[in-house]
């Protein structure tokens, strides 16, 4: 059973960059699907980040692109999330979870705890 | 329109049965897939495609789409059915769409 776990700091200043982890166990992260980012501020609503694919293909929220890299590292079987210039906007929990692409339907399954990273000087 | 669209809450009385509706224009190309959220917890899938249940999710909860409109229905809920519901569908450029949440009361 895939298991997802984030990690990274919890408190990042504004114009900094957050950077984040997520472990994948239970499974390869080589496997046919994609891994991907999505975050919540509090008492928000979800809002998906990016996607990557184990040959490192990317696909990225329009209203992110600019300040998001997503890379994978098949070696410790873990993806990242890099997101540059933050600001207090981007106090969120941030989730992991894997996407699996069927022909006609899709789905996020299973997702990581959740770390809240919060912007602040 | 790129946008999933749901009501921001609904209630129900306990052992009743609740829909909750996701509408958007992508839904007409995609099945939605719906999840639950219970306060400080992560998203879990309840429903995919056109109506799979994970293991684990009890039967009462069910999906359904025609046109740009995805339901996700849950007959006879239960106190523990009391969470944040979001469905997810993807855009004509492939990016990923969350709806606002719908937040279900269980009366």
């Amino acid at each position: 059973q895939v298991q997802l776990q984030e990690s990274g700091p919890g408190l990042v200043k504004p114009s900094g960059t957050l950077s984040l982890t997520c472990a994948v166990s239970g499974g390869s992260i080589s496997s046919s699907n994609w891994w991907s980012w999505v975050r919540q501020p509090p008492g928000k609503g979800l809002e998906w980040i990016g996607e990557i694919y184990h040959s490192g293909s990317t696909n990225y929220n329009p209203s992110l692109k600019s300040r998001v890299t997503i890379s994978v590292d098949k070696s410790k079987n873990q993806f990242s999330l890099k997101l540059s210039s933050v600001t207090a906007a981007d106090t969120a929990v941030y989730y992991c979870a894997r996407f699996i692409v069927a022909t006609f339907w899709n789905w996020f399954d299973p997702w990581g705890q959740g770390t809240l990273v919060t912007v602040s000087s | 329109s790129s946008e999933l669209t749901q009501d921001p809450a609904v209630s129900v009385a306990l052992g009743q049965t609740v829909r909750i509706t996701c509408q958007g224009d992508s839904l007409r190309s995609y099945y939605a897939s719906w999840y639950q959220q219970k306060p400080g917890q992560a998203p879990v899938l309840v429903i995919y495609g056109k109506n799979n249940r994970p293991s684990g999710i009890p039967d009462r909860f069910s999906g359904s789409s025609s046109g740009n409109t995805a339901s996700l229905t849950i007959t006879g809920a239960q106190a523990e059915d009391e969470a944040d519901y979001y469905c997810n569908s993807r855009d004509s450029s492939g990016n990923h769409l969350f709806g606002g949440g719908t937040k279900l009361t269980v009366l």
